[in-house]
C-alpha cells in the first residue's frame, strides 16, 4: 500500500526566512508526487507536481520541491516566506502501477510570523 | 474561465438518509476526482472518473458511489448516511487522469460541499 508521511504537524518560520515542509513517501513503482495548499475558509489549491524528469520542480507562488529518490522524499521549499503563505499544506502520492489513486499526507500547518 | 463548481455548498441530513452531491468541472476537463476531508481522517481519496468511467477508487464502503455524465459533470451519492460521514466533500477536475497527466496538467478543486449528518 502506498503512504505519505508529513512528520511535522506545524512549522513556524519568520517572515523573510527560507521555509521547508517535509514529506516522505512509500509507493510501488515510479512515484508521482504532489503538493497542495489549503488557505483558511478556502478550497484546496494545486501547487506543483513531479511526474518525471528534473528532480527540482517549480510551482506556484514561488514554491519549489525537490524529488529525492534515494531518501523517498519530496520536501516543499521557498527561499523567502511571506505571511500570506500561512496555510495548511498537503503532500500526496500516486504511482505508475496499479490503480494510480492519490494518497494524501495528514497535512502540515505553516505559520509565518511577521 | 469558470472554475470547478459544487452544489450544494451546505447540506444537513439525518442518519439513514441518502444524499447526492454534484460537481461541474472546468470546461474541457475530462477527469473528476472526489475527496473526503475530516478533522480526524484528513483528506481521503474517494474515486476518480474519466470519460464516464470510474478509473480509480479509494477505500470506502459501497455506500459511496458516483457517476460521470457525457458532459463530464459528476455526481456522488452516499446512501444510508452515518454520523461519521459528516465531512467536507471536495471534487477536483483535470484534463487527464489526476495521478498521471503531464507535468503541466493541473488539478483544480471546487470549494467543497459541507455535509452534516445528525
Amino acid at each position: 500500500a502506498q503512504s505519505v508521511a508529513q512528520p511535522e504537524d506545524q512549522v513556524n518560520v519568520a517572515e523573510g526566512n527560507p521555509l521547508t515542509v517535509k514529506c516522505t513517501y512509500s509507493v510501488s513503482g515510479n512515484p508521482y508526487l504532489f503538493w497542495y495548499v489549503q488557505y483558511p475558509n478556502r478550497g484546496l489549491q494545486f501547487l506543483l507536481k513531479y511526474i518525471t524528469g528534473d528532480n527540482l520542480v517549480k510551482g506556484s507562488y514561488g514554491f519549489e520541491a525537490e524529488f529525492n529518490k534515494s531518501q523517498t522524499s519530496f520536501h516543499l521549499k521557498k527561499p523567502s516566506a511571506l505571511v500570506s503563505d500561512s496555510a495548511l499544506y498537503f503532500c500526496a502520492v500516486s504511482s505508475s502501477g496499479g490503480y494510480q489513486k492519490v494518497t494524501f499526507g495528514t497535512g502540515t500547518k505553516l505559520q509565518v510570523i511577521p | 474561465k469558470a472554475g470547478v463548481t459544487q452544489t450544494p455548498r451546505y447540506l444537513i441530513k439525518t442518519r439513514g438518509q441518502q444524499v447526492t452531491l454534484s460537481c461541474s468541472p472546468i470546461s474541457g476537463h475530462r477527469s473528476v476526482s472526489w475527496y473526503q476531508q475530516t478533522p480526524g481522517q484528513g483528506l481521503q481519496f474517494l474515486f476518480e472518473y474519466f470519460s464516464e468511467t470510474q478509473r480509480n477508487k479509494g477505500n470506502f464502503p459501497g455506500r459511496f458511489s458516483g457517476r460521470q455524465f457525457s458532459n463530464s459533470r459528476s455526481e456522488m451519492n452516499v446512501s444510508t448516511l452515518e454520523l461519521g460521514d459528516s465531512a467536507l466533500y471536495l471534487c477536483a477536475s483535470s484534463k487527464g487522469l489526476a495521478g498521471v497527466g503531464t507535468s503541466t496538467d493541473t488539478q483544480y478543486f471546487g470549494p467543497g460541499t459541507r455535509l452534516t449528518v445528525l
